[in-house]
């Protein structure tokens, strides 16, 4: 089964860090590009960042650049989300999702992992 | 950076019925548009890519069309599953989501 399963989320105050991980399966994770999306409660979907298959390209939005790292591990089919420096506004549910032709830029996500919550308050 | 607007942001239908929900670009996106369907506590899927094309083993009750700045999606027999949010999704530069269309049960 194709599958995407996040973690690392948690509650973290102002200022600080957390990595986020996305451990795929089911398919071979090395031709993809992948992507993290996050959703605010209650709000829409908001694009973070995307990283091409081997690791050639990266792209962040602006909220989070300078702040945020993506990066991968191939031989251990995994994906991560390096957050520092965290704010109340990054609160959210990160899922990570992969690019479904294994396109460069970023095109559509056909699969997606459930999520990891991160919650910043102090 | 591309603004992506859709209309209704929510929308009352009955089963049965014939719903469209629309996006519109800040700018053209030639046919660069994907529609995504989220049920609550789900993770998003995947509709509609490059406009127009249907997603894989996906009912033929769902379609889109449009290009350049104006995008229609449309459910031409609305069915119990089908409640829902909406989203479009812009790729011709970065990745921009639509705020979604909340469709609710009349």
């Amino acid at each position: 089964e194709v599958q995407l399963v996040e973690s690392g989320g948690g509650l973290v105050k102002p200022g600080g860090s957390l990595r986020l991980s996305c451990a795929a399966s089911g398919f071979t994770f090395s031709n993809y590009a992948m992507t993290w999306v996050r959703q605010a409660p209650g709000k829409g979907l908001e694009w973070v960042s995307s990283i091409s298959h081997s690791s050639t390209y990266i792209y962040y939005a602006d909220s989070v650049k300078g702040r945020f790292t993506i990066s991968r591990d191939d031989a251990k089919n995994s994906l991560f989300l390096q957050v520092n420096s965290l704010r109340a506004e990054d609160t959210a549910v990160y899922h990570c999702a992969r690019d479904r032709g294994n396109n460069w830029p970023p095109a559509a996500f056909d699969i997606w992992g459930q999520g990891t919550m991160v919650t910043v308050s102090s | 950076d591309i603004q992506m607007t859709q209309s209704p942001s929510s929308l009352s239908a009955s089963v049965g019925d014939r719903v469209t929900i629309t996006c519109q670009a800040s700018q053209n996106i030639r046919n660069y548009l994907n529609w995504y369907q989220q049920k609550p506590g789900k993770a998003p899927k995947l509709l509609i890519y490059d406009a127009s094309n249907l997603e894989t083993g996906l009912p033929s009750r769902f379609s889109g069309s449009g290009s350049g700045t104006d995008f229609t999606f449309t459910i031409s027999s609305l069915q119990p599953e089908d409640f829902a949010t909406y989203y479009c999704q812009q790729y011709d530069n970065l990745i921009t989501f639509g705020q979604g269309t909340r469709l609710e049960i009349k």
